[in-house]
Order: C-alpha cells, then structure tokens, then sequence
C-alpha cells in the first residue's frame, strides 16, 4: 500500500535555526504533495503544494520544499524559524487515479523556543 | 468567505451508540471528504463525497457511513460505537472538478469521546 514517511517525530530548535523535515512516500507512479500544518488549537491550513512544473514549491511563512523525482522525496525547509513556528507539521500526497484521498505521514511536531 | 464548519465539535457516547457528525463546507465547493486523526494512527482517509455520490471510499469497516446533500453539505454517521472510534473527526473540502489536485481545506474538526 502507498505510504508517506516523516523522518522526525519531534524536532527542538532555537529560533533563527533552520529547519529541515523530512517526508519521502512509497508510489512510482504521479502524485500531488503537500504540506499542512496545524498550530497549537487550530486546524489543519496548506503551507505549501506541487502539482506539476518547477519542483521547488514556495509556501504561506516563509516555508519551501523541494520535490525530488528520484529520492521519491518532498523536504520541507525554513531558513530561519520563530517561536511562532511551533506546530504539527504533516506531509501529504494524493494519487491522481485515487481522487481527494490524501495519505499523511504520522506528522513532526516541531518546538521553537525563544 | 465562511471556512468549512463542523459540527457538534466535541461529542461524547457510550459503546454501542451510533453518532451523526455534519460537515458543511466552502461555499462553491462540491467535494467534501472525512478523515479520522488518532494519536496511534494519526490521520486516516475515511471517504469522500461529490456531487452527493461517493467517489472514493477508505479502509475502515461499514459501521462508517456518509452521504452528501444536494447543498454539499455532508454527514458521516458511525453505527455501534466502539472505544477505539474515539478521535477527532475531520471534514475537508474542495473544488472537486481535479480530484486529487487540488487544495483540500480543513474544517475544525469533531472530538468523539466513546466510553
């Protein structure tokens, strides 16, 4: 069965550290990938998304991921992250012949501290 | 433009119930999908709706049910509750003309406490 691997469950950093999460999935054929993310008591918003074309996305805060074709892989990353970075982070992708379906990863969750 | 609501949004059962959980979603927008999120699990494709038929289905067992209206407006019922139906019940919602490309947005969620 397709699947979605998120390297770091928990992630502690200081800000102005960068930030790099992990996410590979289990499909050879074409899939869609994202990224949410969901704060502290608010529910799941779209950081960032790749259909098609540059594989360099740029997201919502400062956020990118670069998909790479042959790792089977779409790492997030941040330059410089804040306090107010602090969340859940999830991967996800959908497969064209399987419609809305998506399939997480089990998620990092990512502390900044001050 | 209102977001996707859900509600009630925390609801408690005991075993063997049954529970309905609304979903009513962007304006405009067709595709309504549920999704489960547990701590051991973590989040859960459970089916998704368009134009009032469902599209696609997850591997979870028939007491999880859904139907859409013909607003797009949706409802997911689980029959016989069990424990481990404990979890917070999320409804995205989408265009739906692309399928899988396209932003799906999150709704609140339900928390569903069966004891």
């Amino acid at each position: 069965a397709q699947s979605v691997s998120q390297h770091n469950h928990h992630v502690i950093l200081s800000e102005a550290a960068s930030l790099e999460l992990g996410c590979n999935y289990s499909y050879g054929g074409t899939v869609n990938l994202f990224w949410y993310v969901q704060y502290p008591g608010q529910h799941l918003q779209l950081l960032l998304k790749y259909f098609s074309g540059d594989p360099l996305v740029k997201g919502i805060k400062g956020f990118e991921a670069e998909f790479i074709k042959s790792k089977f892989s779409f790492n997030l990353r941040k330059p410089s992250v804040q306090w107010s970075d602090t969340a859940e982070y999830f991967c996800a992708v959908t497969l064209n012949q399987a419609g809305t379906a998506l399939i997480f990863g089990k998620g990092t969750t990512l502390s900044v501290s001050s | 433009k209102a977001g996707v609501t859900q509600t009630p949004r925390y609801l408690i059962k005991t075993r063997g119930q049954q529970v309905t959980l609304s979903c009513s979603p962007i304006s405009g927008h067709r595709s309504v999908s549920w999704y489960q999120q547990t701590p051991g699990q973590g989040l859960q494709f459970l089916f998704e709706y368009f134009s009032e038929t469902q599209r696609n289905k997850g591997n979870f067992p028939g007491r999880f049910s859904g139907r859409q209206f013909s607003n797009s407006r949706s409802e997911m019922n689980v029959s016989t509750l069990e424990l481990g139906d404990s979890a917070l019940y999320l409804c995205a919602s989408s265009l739906g003309g692309l399928a899988g490309a396209e932003t799906q947005y999150f709704g609140p969620g339900t928390r569903l406490l069966v004891l």
